[in-house]
């Protein structure tokens, strides 16, 4: 199974920064690299597929980024409905495996 | 746009087969990849596998042996059957609709908790 790890774990940020989170495969797998916003109690919601196309209805604020073994979500000013856990998940090769999650709390 | 809520026992017995169920409603059932993926407490999410409309199905190799996902086209409905269940099998358990040959889930269920506990 490829290994997806995702770095850091949780930060904390205030309203206005721009964060970013990595996402390394533990092998090549091209753009097939897919994004994941998950809210306290709520369904998990697509931001970001092949890499770095913009799911319809995602902000703008929202980019992704990267090839091969390294990816990056940046979100470019933090606003207050972004404070969530983020996904990174390969669709290279199944079985799909899915980064450990990055928490995103308020400074 | 479509919505996906999943049900079925909060609480199952080791050794027991965990049945959960995936009711999808603003849209037909009859296209895309449907999944099932969980999160174990403290721990990231796992593809547990999906079947298509046509009855094909894909599963983890990790579950393979215990895990059946079928779909009822009638009532919009697919589920999950996971057998032989442990401690290890707690979980957060999601329903979600893929497309890209079953590699993307662009809508997801809220979840439900199992836990398995005697």
């Amino acid at each position: 199974d490829i290994q997806m790890t995702q770095s850091p774990s949780s930060l904390s940020a205030s309203v206005g920064d721009r964060v970013t989170i990595t996402c390394r495969a533990s092998q090549s797998i091209s753009s097939y690299l897919n994004w994941y916003q998950q809210k306290p109690g709520k369904a998990p919601n697509l931001l970001i597929y092949a890499a770095s196309s913009l799911q319809s209805g995602v902000p703008s604020r929202f980019s992704g980024s990267g090839s091969g073994t390294d990816f990056t979500l940046t979100i470019s000013s933090l606003q207050p409905e972004d404070f969530a856990t983020y996904y990174c998940q390969q669709s290279y090769s199944a079985p799909w495996t899915f980064g450990q999650g990055t928490k995103v709390e308020i400074k | 746009q479509v919505q996906l809520q999943e049900s079925g026992p909060g609480l199952v017995k080791p050794s027991e087969t965990l049945s959960l169920s995936c009711t999808v409603s603003g849209g037909s059932i009859s296209s895309y990849y449907w999944s099932w993926i969980r999160r174990p407490p403290g721990k990231g999410l796992e593809w547990i596998g999906y079947i298509y409309n046509s009855g094909s199905t894909n599963y983890n190799p990790s579950l393979k042996s215990r895990v059946t996902i079928s779909i009822d086209t009638s009532k919009n409905q697919f589920s999950l059957k996971l057998s032989s269940v442990t401690a290890a099998d707690t979980a957060v358990y999601f329903c979600a609709r893929a497309h890209s040959s079953g590699r993307i889930f662009d809508s997801w269920g809220q979840g439900t908790l199992v836990t398995v506990s005697s």
